[in-house]
């Protein structure tokens, strides 16, 4: 069955800091995988995704993630933080092209300090 | 624009009382999905709809029931058999054809039982 981990409930970085979310996953057969932000009391967000093809993965708002099969890790990161970042994120994977009903993390605050 | 509208954005409800969310999509997509979301606990699948007339339970259905009698709609109702009713609801649909999981969000409605 597939799985998804996302490490830390909340993650705190300074204003224009690295920001690295990590998540890793389980998956028996080639995974689809997801980034969705939430911004406070809204619905959620594509980032972005990877499918197939090039595992390095950029999306919306200046942020990436990295596919990495060998570790079973979409980790999410963006070079320099900005306040607007401030949101929760999800990881979410897919069991591939016939099964389209996500499994989705726990979800990763995000904090930014000024 | 196109989009998922989901009202009302909050309601109250007191113990014992049906209550029914609606939820309007104009993006001609064929599935819908409901999602309960609690604080730390990521997102849970209520019911999905792959098609008109036609539903499913996902993970936790009990106490919750829905229809889709227009490919536009999917109302979801909070049966007084709900035991913790109070949560965030999201609403979501996607185009099946694409079968890569992308899905698209409402912005969400707010429950709480007093």
């Amino acid at each position: 069955a597939q799985s998804v981990t996302q490490l830390g409930s909340h993650v705190s970085v300074s204003e224009g800091a690295l920001v690295l979310l990590r998540c890793n996953y389980s998956s028996s057969v080639p995974p689809y995988l997801f980034w969705y932000v939430q911004y406070p009391n809204q619905g959620l967000q594509l980032l972005l995704k990877y499918t197939t093809g090039a595992t390095l993965v950029k999306g919306i708002n200046g942020f990436e993630a990295e596919f990495k099969k060998s570790e079973t890790s979409f980790h999410l990161t963006k070079p320099s933080a900005h306040m607007s970042d401030a949101a929760e994120y999800f990881c979410a994977v897919s069991a591939g092209a016939s099964n389209y009903q996500l499994i989705w993390g726990a979800g990763t605050k995000l904090i930014i300090k000024p | 624009d196109g989009g998922i509208t989901q009202s009302p954005k909050y309601l109250f409800r007191k113990e014992g009382q049906n209550v029914t969310l609606s939820c309007e999509q104009n993006l001609n997509h064929d599935a819908m999905y409901w999602y309960r979301q609690d604080p730390g606990q990521g997102l849970r699948l209520i019911y999905y709809s792959q098609i008109v007339n036609d539903f499913q339970k996902g993970d936790i259905a009990e106490g919750y029931s829905v229809s889709r009698e227009k490919k536009e709609s999917f109302p979801l109702t909070v049966t007084s058999a709900q035991k913790n009713p109070t949560a965030f609801y999201l609403c979501a649909s996607s185009n099946r054809n694409t079968n890569t999981g992308e899905l698209f969000f409402g912005e969400g409605s707010r429950l709480t039982v007093l």
